[in-house]
């Protein structure tokens, strides 16, 4: 079956511990990407990947690294956690970024995330 | 920043009614696309327009791509409970980023 897995599902963690949150497609997607999503604020882009070691901020990256050594993952990592990250965070990856065509991003179920 | 702004925030309305959800940009954007979010699960694609103009429809779901696609609208006719859920849409920027709308929360009432 097609999909995007992220885990954990749920994270309850405390300030400064480092934590990562990992993403797998099992669709041989090129573009991928992760976002959080809060109320009233709709989901905000946090890094993007065009590729195998590609990868470039979104609108939101303070506080969080990404890496791309494999196609099928991309793990969100946030090295020293503070409150205002938390947040639903929720991986998606499409064929290609097609900005005149039809490539729909697949999402994760996401994963929620409470810091202390 | 590009924004993406939708409307209404919220929509409850009773089953059969119509309604049209508007996301607004003073951005141009490639392409736009919608989706509908249920409870605990991540955002599904509905559609892509990419001309400006274009109009597509899905069953009772017509989508709407303006003309200098800035802005977009999605009107369901007849509405039910089934269409219940979180409205998102999603702009293509010419830097390789999708900006999402803030989303409109609908709840249709049997």
């Amino acid at each position: 079956e097609a999909q995007v897995t992220q885990n954990p599902r749920y994270l309850i963690t405390v300030t400064g511990k480092k934590l990562t949150v990992t993403c797998s497609q099992n669709m041989n997607h090129e573009y991928m990407s992760w976002y959080r999503q809060d109320p009233g604020l709709g989901l905000r882009q946090i890094y993007y990947s065009m590729n195998v070691e590609v990868t470039d901020k979104g609108d939101v990256p303070e506080g969080y690294k990404v890496s791309r050594k494999e196609k099928r993952n991309f793990p969100l990592i946030l090295e020293s956690p503070s409150p205002n990250q938390t947040s639903l965070y929720f991986c998606a990856s499409s064929l290609a970024f097609r900005g005149d065509g039809n490539q729909p991003q697949h999402f994760g179920d996401g994963t929620r995330l409470s810091i202390l | 920043t590009q924004l993406l702004k939708q409307s209404p925030q919220f929509l409850s309305i009773q089953e059969g009614e119509n309604l049209t959800v508007y996301c607004n940009s003073s951005s141009v954007f490639s392409s736009l696309q919608w989706y509908r979010q249920e409870p605990g699960e991540g955002p599904v694609l509905l559609v892509t327009v990419v001309t400006g103009g274009e109009v597509k429809k899905l069953k009772r779901l017509t989508f709407q791509f303006g003309d200098a696609r800035k802005d977009s609208s999605l009107h369901i006719t007849a509405a039910q409970t089934g269409d219940t859920g979180l409205y998102l849409c999603a702009g293509a920027t010419g830097t390789y980023k999708y900006i999402f709308g803030t989303g409109t929360r609908l709840k249709v009432l049997a």
